[in-house]
């Protein structure tokens, strides 16, 4: 079976520029999150989506933004990009809210 | 949910047991506790979690005390292949499912 894949796997913006990463879940999974991952730290929690309603969020900026669609997939958008934007962004999914949650493999961005 | 303290670096040599402490003192009776590695640049990697009873897996065992405020992954035989970053977690099955990951243990695993 497919695991959790996401796009792109590398993306370079500029700052004050906007980006758009997406997320697939493991086939029967209702349950996207997204973390932040800085160089040299661990995976920060920064949304979770369950039935296409937002379940938690993290302590992040208005800058950031998501959604769930039908499919279960899920986009986090962020507008306005800063420097320390650059990172690693991590989707994982489960089958519901409280679930085991199984990683892919991340989209690292970098903010010039 | 409850906050964990692992060791910074471990080293472990290749075909022995690596055994990684994880201490979680303020647990609560409810939270469970997990394990996912990181290997460079990659998505965590799910290992195996637990409430009580210690669990054996294909990957690992975890070995949890019996007042719950810490506990042991072991890897029974290390391969160079499981050198990575890996990250104790507790969380209750309750609410959302934010994982706190913390800054994690990284095994050196050596020839």
């Amino acid at each position: 079976d497919a695991g959790v894949t996401q796009s792109p796997t590398h993306l370079i913006k500029t700052r004050g520029q906007h980006v758009t990463l997406r997320c697939s879940p493991i086939s029967g999974h209702k349950s996207v999150s997204w973390y932040q991952q800085v160089l040299g730290q661990g995976p920060q929690f920064i949304f979770q989506y369950y039935e296409k309603e937002e379940r938690g969020r993290g302590n992040f900026p208005d800058r950031f933004s998501a959604r769930q669609f039908p499919n279960y997939s899920s986009e986090l958008n962020v507008n306005a990009l800063l420097l320390g934007d650059s990172a690693l962004y991590l989707c994982a999914s489960s089958l519901d809210s409280q679930e085991t949650q199984y990683f892919g493999p991340g989209t690292r961005l970098l903010v010039l | 949910d409850a906050k964990t303290t692992q060791p910074p670096s471990m080293d472990c040599a290749e075909g022995r047991a690596a055994n990684l402490p994880c201490n979680h003192s303020t647990i609560s009776g409810n939270e469970y506790v997990y394990w996912y590695r990181q290997i460079h640049s990659q998505g965590p990697q799910y290992i195996i979690h637990g409430l009580k009873n210690n669990e054996t897996n294909e990957m690992a065992s975890l070995i949890i005390t019996e007042d719950r405020k810490s506990s042991t992954l072991i890897l029974p035989h290390a391969t160079l292949r499981d050198t990575a970053v890996y990250y104790c977690i507790v969380r209750a099955p309750m609410g959302f499912n934010k994982f706190y990951f913390g800054s994690g243990t990284k095994l050196n695993v050596k020839p």
